[in-house]
């Protein structure tokens, strides 16, 4: 049972759109949120990461907006380069599992010039 | 600093034989967690060690096993190997310092390909 819901599976924006990743959860003891980028043949790398205890957080380009009532949670990527194009995680964990990573199943983003 | 470094960077193993993966974790950092990416998923958690012991496991079977070593660096095993274990093998290292909002580092992984 997937624990994090992940979409869209794939995206293409023109450079300058602001592609947007959304995750769901339904296991309400989270309360960490990462997002992690991934390119070919690398492991993935933390983006940013948000506690339930605030509703956005911005760093550089990446925002990630948090609804705690609707269990949800989004990634928008600002002023998106060619450079953005890989594939992103979002994940989801709890303090009692010791920092044990639910990840969502991954959105490819495609960001042409 | 050296980030998470893995070894081997790829192997190729045939059904029924046993491998073992390799983990530095990064500097200052004291735990390590193995993952498992399918093509084309996100990766599973197998399982994390800290202070030499197993703390938490994921939904793997018990060919898969490791250790952690003094220095903290850790292995993972997989014995009778399967076709479905062909996958990028990831170890991700954290600190825990009493808190679990500890970010974790992924390593670049060992593809692993069972014939």
């Amino acid at each position: 049972q997937q624990q994090v819901k992940q979409s869209p599976q794939s995206l293409i924006v023109q450079k300058g759109g602001i592609p947007i990743i959304n995750c769901a959860y339904e296991n309400t003891a989270f309360d960490y949120f990462p997002w992690y980028q991934q390119f070919p043949g690398k492991g993935p790398a933390l983006l940013i990461a948000i506690r339930p205890d605030v509703s956005e957080k911005k760093e550089g380009r990446f925002t990630i907006s948090f609804n705690k009532s609707a269990k949800q949670f989004s990634l928008h990527i600002m002023d998106s380069q060619p450079g953005d194009s890989a594939t992103y995680f979002c994940a989801a964990s709890n303090t009692d599992s010791w920092g044990k990573l639910q990840f969502g199943a991954g959105t490819q983003v495609v960001v042409t010039p | 600093d050296a980030g998470v470094t893995q070894s081997p960077t790829h192997l190729i193993k045939t059904r029924g034989q046993q491998v073992t993966l390799r983990c530095s974790p990064k500097s200052g950092h004291d735990t390590v967690s193995w993952y498992q990416q399918a093509l084309g998923q996100g990766p599973q958690f197998i399982f994390q060690y800290y202070e030499e012991e197993e703390r938490q496991r994921g939904n793997f079977p018990d060919r898969f096993s490791g250790h952690q070593f003094p220095n903290y660096s850790s292995e993972l095993n997989v014995n009778a190997l399967l076709l479905g274990d062909s996958a990028l093998y990831l170890c991700a290292s954290s600190s825990y310092r009493g808190s679990h909002y500890n970010e974790q580092f992924f390593g670049p992984g060992t593809r692993l390909t069972v014939l």
